[in-house]
């Protein structure tokens, strides 16, 4: 079945301890994304990723960092997050661009105390 | 900075009325218009829009581009409970392939 999976769907933790978020695709995409979803604001692009060691900032970069070592995963790493970075997270991957849909992760739901 | 900007941010309706979503945009290098659902989790894709005055349709929903204008519409006729969702439209453009603006959304409510 063509997924997006994303790890973990929930995760509480506290202030400037280092979390991954994972995500993973099985259609050979080779473009992947993360956005952060907030009330009032809908969904905001982060970073994306247009095929392996190739990525750019969103709208929202500061304080994620992601890297494409292979072409199936694309992790949105927090250093030291915040309380501000609480929020649900999707990551998406669709083929070509935006000539294609995205197709989107169940979401990461990320609380930061 | 590119924008999309949705209109009404909520509606109420009763099953049977006919909806129009509004979706204006400012995007860079403008290459589609998306629709997505949003329920209960992930979007889910409902059309992609890249020229203009085509419409789109799929059952009840059907979608037009206007690309003078920066415009586009989201239509829902013969409106049922489970149309109820946060409707969503992104703009795809910008310096390379993979930038997508999303609006703010409209939130569909149906009752019976």
């Amino acid at each position: 079945e063509a997924q997006v999976t994303q790890n973990p769907r929930y995760l509480i933790t506290v202030t400037g301890k280092k979390l991954t978020v994972t995500c993973s695709q099985n259609m050979n995409h080779e473009y992947m994304s993360w956005y952060r979803q907030d009330p009032g604001l809908g969904l905001r692009q982060i970073y994306y990723s247009m095929n392996v060691e190739v990525t750019d900032k969103g709208d929202v970069p500061e304080g994620y960092k992601v890297s494409r070592k292979e072409k199936r995963n694309f992790p949105l790493i927090l250093e030291s997050p915040s309380p501000n970075q609480t929020s649900l997270y999707f990551c998406a991957s669709n083929q070509q661009g935006g000539n294609q849909p995205q197709h989107f992760g169940d979401g990461t739901r990320l609380s930061i105390l | 900075e590119d924008k999309v900007v949705q209109s009404p941010l909520s509606l109420v309706v009763h099953e049977g009325d006919t909806v129009t979503l509004n979706c204006s945009y400012e995007v860079t290098n403008f290459r589609s218009l998306l629709w997505y659902k949003q329920e209960k989790k992930a979007p889910t894709f409902l059309f992609m829009l890249t020229s203009s005055g085509i419409e789109k349709k799929s059952g009840r929903l059907s979608s037009i581009l206007d690309k003078k204008e920066l415009f586009s519409i989201l239509n829902i006729t013969a409106t049922q409970t489970g149309d109820s969702a946060v409707y969503l439209c992104a703009g795809s453009g910008g310096t390379s392939y993979g930038k997508l603006t999303f609006g703010q959304g409209t939130i569909l409510t149906v009752h019976p």
